[in-house]
């Protein structure tokens, strides 16, 4: 069955340090791949997406994610955090199966310590 | 440009009540999603919308009914609340296709059912 899973439900890094989030996906076929950003009391937000092409793509906010076909990941990068990047992070990859879907994640939440 | 907005922002019901939650979009999308989210299980589909006066199932429809009356409404309704549909419910939209394009969320509604 198609999923996608997020292993770590919290990660905690501190403020400067460099930090990867994880995705791995179930999914015969070439997938289109999102990271969404939720901060608190909002709604979600599209860091990147990845549709084919480069593996590596940028996104907003320094945000960047890799694409690995053979280990089926799309983890999400960034070199430095910021206070200000706290919030869950969304996995998400859109599957056509006879019809289309986009599949979420469970979540990641990133808490920024001093 | 308030792009996607929610209406309301908390709601709480009783067992057998009904409610309409609103969505509205200013983007001109012709997709429009519900989603509910719960704790640990990610954004699951609900119903969505290709363009005005359709409408279809996702991934848990039962329960809720939507309509689509005009291009810029997105209408989800529940005739007889239970607590099993406790959760906080979002609205997305996009320009096209589910599977690849950027959806726009908006902020959510916390429904608490009794």
């Amino acid at each position: 069955a198609q999923s996608v899973t997020q292993p770590d439900i919290h990660i905690t890094v501190s403020e400067g340090a460099s930090l990867e989030l994880r995705c791995n996906y179930s999914y015969g076929a070439t997938p289109y791949l999102f990271w969404y950003v939720q901060s608190p009391g909002q709604g979600l937000q599209l860091l990147l997406k990845y549709f084919s092409g480069d593996t590596l793509v940028q996104g907003i906010k320094g945000f960047e994610a890799e694409f690995k076909r053979s280990q089926s990941s799309f983890n999400l990068r960034k070199p430095s955090v910021h206070w200000s990047d706290a919030a869950e992070y969304f996995c998400a990859v859109g599957m056509n199966t006879g019809f289309q879907k986009l599949v979420f994640g469970t979540g990641t939440r990133l808490l920024v310590s001093p | 440009n308030a792009g996607v907005t929610q209406t309301p922002k908390f709601r709480v019901l009783k067992t057998g009540q009904s409610m309409t939650l609103l969505c509205a979009q200013d983007m001109n999308h012709e997709y429009m999603y519900w989603y509910r989210q719960d704790p640990g299980m990610g954004l699951r589909l609900i119903h969505y919308s290709v363009g005005e006066g359709t409408t279809a199932k996702g991934e848990v429809p039962d329960g809720y009914n939507v309509s689509r009356l005009k291009k810029q409404n997105f209408l989800l309704g529940l005739e007889s609340a239970a607590p099993s549909q406790t959760s906080v419910y979002f609205c997305a939209s996009s320009s096209g296709q589910l599977v690849t394009d950027t959806q726009y969320f908006g902020p959510g509604t916390r429904l608490t059912v009794l």
